[in-house]
């Protein structure tokens, strides 16, 4: 059964913390996402990565950065936590082919006070 | 800009009728679109894919079509159960790129 982890399903920081989010996969996925989700808004990509030490950006990068050593493995990373970022944060992975679905995991939600 | 448009007021139905979901788009050409199945506090789950070329795609109880001159796709549950109680998501997927656009979604309750 594939898989898509995710380190914790809450986590409470305070503001100016660094957060780390971390994200494994099971499938030998090449291509893995980082969206953040909220009310209303619906899922925004933060980053994604097609490869090893390869990112881009999404379409909401400001205030956090993204790190991909080993294949399997994409962290998210808030350099300075904010109340903003205050959100459910889901991470998903697909093969290379691009017509193939995303496997989310469970997602963490993240309260900065 | 990009944007995709569901009902974001919850859908509620009789358990055994057909619920019909929406999903309009604008200034986008997608390749393919997607949709998913989101429960509460868990992450989303792929139901159905459906092709540019494609009018229609079926999968058990589950039906999309794919209009690309309405710009938009229709999601039907026949036979609905309480069991389709979820938020169901629109995404879209255009060529040469590997990322994906949400829509909002639109919760779906069935009532016994």
């Amino acid at each position: 059964d594939v898989k898509v982890t995710q380190s914790s399903r809450y986590l409470v920081k305070r503001t100016g913390e660094k957060v780390f989010l971390e994200c494994v996969q099971d499938m030998d996925h090449e291509n893995m996402f980082w969206y953040r989700q909220d009310p209303g808004l619906g899922l925004r990509l933060i980053y994604f990565s097609y490869d090893v030490k390869m990112k881009e950006k999404g379409d909401i990068p400001e205030g956090y950065s993204v790190s991909r050593e080993k294949k399997e493995r994409f962290s998210l990373i808030l350099e300075s936590a904010s109340t903003n970022q205050t959100s459910m944060y889901l991470c998903a992975s697909t093969e290379v082919n691009r017509y193939n679905e995303q496997f989310f995991g469970p997602g963490t939600r993240l309260t900065v006070l | 800009s990009q944007k995709i448009e569901q009902n974001s007021e919850a859908l509620n139905i009789q358990e055994g009728k057909t619920a019909t979901l929406t999903c309009n788009y604008t200034n986008y050409s997608p390749a393919y679109l997607q949709w998913y199945r989101q429960d509460p506090g868990r992450g989303p789950v792929f139901l159905l894919l459906i092709r540019e070329n494609e009018k229609e795609k079926r999968k058990e109880r589950l039906k999309v079509t794919f209009d690309t001159t309405l710009k938009q796709s229709l999601f039907h549950i026949t036979a609905s159960q309480p069991a389709d109680s979820a938020t169901y998501l629109c995404a879209l997927g255009g060529e040469g790129t590997y990322k994906y656009i949400f829509g909002t979604g639109t919760r779906l309750k069935v009532l016994a």
